[in-house]
C-alpha cells in the first residue's frame, strides 16, 4: 500500500533548527510537498520537491532523496509563529497526493 | 488512519458542462468537511466549509452558485462544478474534520485534476 511517515509532534525551542522528516512509500512519484497548517485555516505551501537535493526559501528548507523515499523539511531561527503542523504529501504515479498524518511542531519559549 | 477518498480522481470535461467531485471519509464521521482548490506551486485556496444537513459557507470571491456543495451525510459532501470553463481547470482537494473535544484533527483527500477543455 501507499504510506507517509512522519512524526506525531515535536517540540523546539525559539531561535533554534529543527528537522521534520517525512519518509514514503507510494506508487510513482511525481512530486513532494511539504505545508503549514495552522488549525482553522487553509495550509500554506511551503516547498515542492521534485528533483534530489536541497530547496532553500529563507528560514525553510526541504531536502529530498528519491532513492531512499525521504525527505525533510528544515526550520531555522524559529519564531512562536512556527507552531503549526506541517503535511507532508506525495503526488504519486497517478498524479493523486498522498497525505501524511502531519507532525505538530510546539515552539517554546 | 483516517482515510478520504475522492472520486474521480482526474476528470476531462467540456466548458459549459458540469462535473461533480465525490468526498468520502471511510471509517469516521465527519461533522465538518472543507473543499480546498490548488494552483501548481501554491498554497491550498480554501473555497468552503460544509457542515452535514446545513448550507456551505463559502470564502469571499468563491461563486457559490457556480460551486455547488452539499453535504448529505456525515460521510459525504460533493461538489459540483457547474458550467464549468477552462479557468476553472485545477486540483480540488477536500478534507474532513474530525472533533477531538477542544481540538480537532483535519484529513485530507487525494485531489481531484480537473481539465475543462
Amino acid at each position: 500500500g501507499q504510506n507517509i511517515d512522519q512524526p506525531t509532534e515535536m517540540t523546539a525551542t525559539e531561535g533554534a533548527i529543527v528537522q521534520i522528516n517525512c519518509t514514503y512509500q507510494t506508487s510513482g512519484f511525481n512530486g513532494l510537498f511539504w505545508y503549514q497548517h495552522h488549525a482553522g485555516e487553509a495550509p500554506t505551501f511551503l516547498s515542492n520537491n521534485v528533483l534530489d537535493g536541497l530547496e532553500e526559501k529563507g528560514r525553510f528548507s526541504s531536502f529530498l532523496s528519491r532513492s531512499k523515499g525521504y525527505s525533510y523539511l528544515l526550520l531555522k531561527e524559529l519564531q512562536m509563529k512556527d507552531s503549526a503542523s506541517y503535511l507532508c504529501a506525495v503526488l504519486d504515479s497517478n498524479y493523486q497526493l498522498i497525505w501524511g498524518a502531519g507532525t505538530k511542531l510546539i515552539i517554546k519559549p | 488512519g483516517a482515510v478520504v477518498s475522492q472520486h474521480p480522481s482526474w476528470v476531462i470535461c467540456k466548458s459549459g458542462t458540469s462535473v461533480k467531485i465525490e468526498c468520502r471519509s471511510l471509517d469516521f464521521q465527519a461533522t465538518t468537511m472543507f473543499w480546498y482548490r490548488q494552483f501548481p506551486k501554491q498554497s491550498l485556496m480554501l473555497m468552503a466549509t460544509s457542515n452535514e444537513g446545513s448550507k456551505a459557507t463559502y470564502e469571499q470571491g468563491v461563486e457559490k452558485d457556480k460551486f455547488l456543495i452539499n453535504h448529505a451525510s456525515l460521510t459525504l459532501s460533493t461538489l459540483t462544478v457547474t458550467s464549468a470553463h477552462p479557468e476553472d481547470s485545477s486540483f480540488y482537494i477536500c478534507s474532513a474534520r474530525v472533533d477531538q473535544g477542544a481540538a480537532y484533527e483535519q484529513y485530507f483527500g487525494p485531489g481531484t485534476r480537473l481539465t475543462v477543455t
